[in-house]
């Protein structure tokens, strides 16, 4: 089936190590997207991609790094410079300029 | 700007029908989607307007108003599975991106 995967589901990791979550893609979407969620909040886009070998910062993106080596694969990699990392992060993916974005389940992330 | 604004929390009964509001900045638009999304889980794409009007999916139903910059979502025959969080996104012209908003807590009580 087509879809969007991200792994793992939960992942903790010790205040100042980087960390680096999954997403990968079989719906040949050219655009990737990373969003962060905070509890009761909205998404917040901290990278996106719409090509191969580019990508671009969103709102979010300091403490992040991304990259794009293949159409199928997007990784985000929290590094020790994010200073509040424990979220949940989206990854999602759409195949053309402005429509409906496909998501993973998400990846859960706690620093402790 | 993209600035989406909706109300941060709903409450309704079971079996009643509620009106979820989002306003937008209209310049650029070019179309408005609408999400529901569970407590730790993924959003799951509801409806998505472009032209103005009203969009009937079974109990759900989306408006538009482009000129206005106003979108609804209408729950009908709610459930107690309907209780979720319901985000508002739009899309611009030369944007690959959505634009979400912060969403709507809707709780549905027996």
């Amino acid at each position: 089936d087509g879809g969007i995967t991200q792994s793992p589901k939960y992942l903790f990791r010790k205040e100042g190590q980087n960390v680096t979550l999954s997403c990968e893609q079989n719906l040949n979407h050219d655009a990737m997207y990373w969003y962060r969620q905070d509890p009761g909040q909205g998404l917040r886009l901290i990278y996106y991609s719409q090509i191969v070998n580019d990508f671009q910062k969103g709102d979010i993106a300091e403490g992040y790094s991304v990259s794009r080596e293949k159409k199928e694969s997007f990784p985000l990699t929290v590094t020790s410079a994010q200073k509040n990392p424990t979220a949940f992060y989206l990854c999602a993916s759409n195949g053309r300029e402005g429509t409906e974005a496909f998501f993973g389940q998400g990846t859960r992330l706690t620093v402790v | 700007g993209q600035n989406i604004d909706q109300p941060t929390e709903m409450t309704a009964t079971e079996g009643a029908i509620v009106q979820i509001n989002c306003t937008y900045q209209t310049s650029g638009f070019n179309g408005l989607f609408w999400y529901q999304q569970h407590a730790g889980e993924a959003p799951t794409f509801l409806s998505y307007n472009v032209l103005d009007g009203l969009e009937e999916k079974g109990r759900f139903s989306s408006f538009l108003s482009r000129s206005k910059g106003y979108s609804y979502l209408l729950l009908k025959e709610l459930q107690m599975k309907d209780s979720a969080s319901y985000l508002c996104a739009t899309s611009y012209s030369g944007y690959s991106t959505l634009t979400f908003g912060k969403g709507t807590m809707l709780l549905v009580s027996p």
